[in-house]
């Protein structure tokens, strides 16, 4: 699976929206890009994918940029609750053992 | 739906004794299931793979006999951590595949502390 870069730690403002970065310059043309965040203490959820597209849902948009070297997750309007560790992971979605390869990801601290 | 849950939520044993946290789909069925291992500010570290029915696939590092891992029903896993040391203190977290599909879901970890 191809390596991702991400920030250390990023604050944001609440009501604000948090702009989450993610390099993944050696990824390949089978290979999704996920998001997963862990609140402390808690296990990881599950925010979004996408493979080239754009996505939205409920929690959180996906941008990826044409190249695919890099996407950027955005939570529209950041919350206290959104304190958490992002983390942005790229693998082949059609794996024999699905395995998830978590970096150190990116503590997002939303201030009041 | 989708959801994971793990038992106990949290633990303290002494060095020496063996614990066990059972991680079950509740509403979902698994045919995969993952251990992972979080020490304090570190990322997850997979330990294990594990398909019902057969035996667990560990990740390199991981001793099979320290930690061991039964997935005996669709439902149900178990990690036994065996003859537990302080140096096992750490957060176990469980995640399974729903049966046919790619992603995966979370349990809430299980706090390990060995005295």
């Amino acid at each position: 699976d191809a390596k991702t870069t991400q920030p250390t730690s990023m604050d944001c403002a609440e009501g604000r929206a948090a702009n989450l970065p993610c390099n993944h310059s050696t990824i390949s043309g089978n290979e999704y890009v996920y998001w997963y965040r862990q609140i402390h203490s808690q296990g990881p959820q599950y925010i979004i994918h996408g493979l080239k597209n754009n996505e939205t849902n409920e929690m959180a948009s996906l941008i990826i940029t044409e190249d695919r070297k890099s996407s950027t997750l955005i939570l529209p309007h950041a919350t206290l609750r959104d304190t958490a560790v992002y983390y942005c992971i790229v693998r082949v979605r059609e794996t024999s053992g699905s395995r998830l390869t978590f970096g150190e990801g990116t503590q997002l601290t939303v201030n009041p | 739906g989708a959801v994971v849950s793990q038992h106990p939520s949290w633990v303290i044993c002494k060095s020496g004794t063996s614990v066990k946290i059972e991680c079950r789909s509740l509403d979902f069925q698994a045919t995969t299931m993952f251990w992972y291992r979080q020490f304090p500010k570190q990322s997850l570290m997979l330990m294990a793979t594990s398909n019902e029915g057969s035996k667990a696939t560990y990740e390199q590092g991981v001793e099979k006999d320290k930690f061991l891992i039964n997935h005996a029903s669709l439902t149900l896993s178990t990690l036994t951590v065996t003859s537990a040391h302080p140096e096992d203190s750490s957060f176990y977290i469980c995640s399974a595949k729903l049966a046919g599909g790619n992603e995966q879901f979370f349990g809430p970890g299980t706090r390990l502390t060995v005295l």
